[in-house]
């Protein structure tokens, strides 16, 4: 089975307004990545967020982490048409990530 | 300079035959990594090759192969084709070894009729 799981599986907005997407996992990790994915493309990496750290900011986005409960959250800000995409996030196990089913977000416009 | 690229982008195939997927990395990226995408999953991982030797291997059957070339690209081979191998195959590169960040290709959607 996966090593993250999404939630929610998917997500429906108007444009401007928050998006939040969050990831649980399962075990001990070093790090955890965000990636987004257009129309079943290749994956683009977002963010990076280590073990140590509690908040990340990326322009629009803000990724927290909670070692203790083993979870992350994704925020966009300001959400437009263009963040439609569907959102991964990842984490390392071994020489692999191990990737979540994801979020699917539909901003419309 | 290029990113990951993938060829071909999308192929049929039937159930039995073989196919090989190509894949090169960022210049100077020594690491490369193969995905498995079925539609409405996250990718999950089949092989990874750093400096030309496997360094992981996923929960694949020995149907699914690699190899990495001395210029960094790779294929990836998969003989008797199942209908359940239809796919979107991700290439992935990094400089390091290891998973770290990964730049994708776009991917080969493969379908298996």
């Amino acid at each position: 089975s996966q090593q993250g799981e999404e939630d929610p599986q998917a997500l429906s907005i108007q444009e401007g307004e928050n998006a939040t997407m969050n990831c649980s996992y399962k075990t001990s990790i070093n790090n955890l990545q965000w990636y987004r994915q257009n129309s079943g493309r290749g994956l683009v990496h977002l963010i990076l967020i280590r073990s140590n750290e509690r908040e990340k900011h990326s322009g629009r986005l803000r990724v927290t982490l909670d070692t203790s409960k083993k979870s992350s959250s994704l925020l966009i800000t300001a959400s437009r048409a263009a963040d439609t995409a569907s959102y991964f996030c990842a984490t390392e196990y071994g020489n692999k990530l191990v990737f979540g089913a994801g979020t699917i977000l539909r901003v419309k416009s | 300079d290029a990113g990951v690229t993938q060829s071909p982008t999308h192929l049929i195939k039937t159930r039995g035959q073989h196919v090989t997927l190509r894949c090169s990395p960022i210049s100077g990226h020594k690491s490369v990594s193969w995905y498995q995408q079925v539609l409405g999953q996250g990718p999950q991982f089949i092989f990874q090759y750093y400096e030309k030797e496997e360094r992981g291997r996923g929960n694949f059957p020995d149907r699914f192969s690699a190899r990495q070339f001395p210029n960094y690209s790779s294929e990836l081979n998969v003989n008797a084709l199942l209908l359940g191998d239809s796919a979107l195959y991700l290439c992935a590169s990094t400089p390091l070894r290891g998973a770290n960040v990964l730049t994708f290709g776009a991917g080969s959607r493969l379908t298996v009729l």
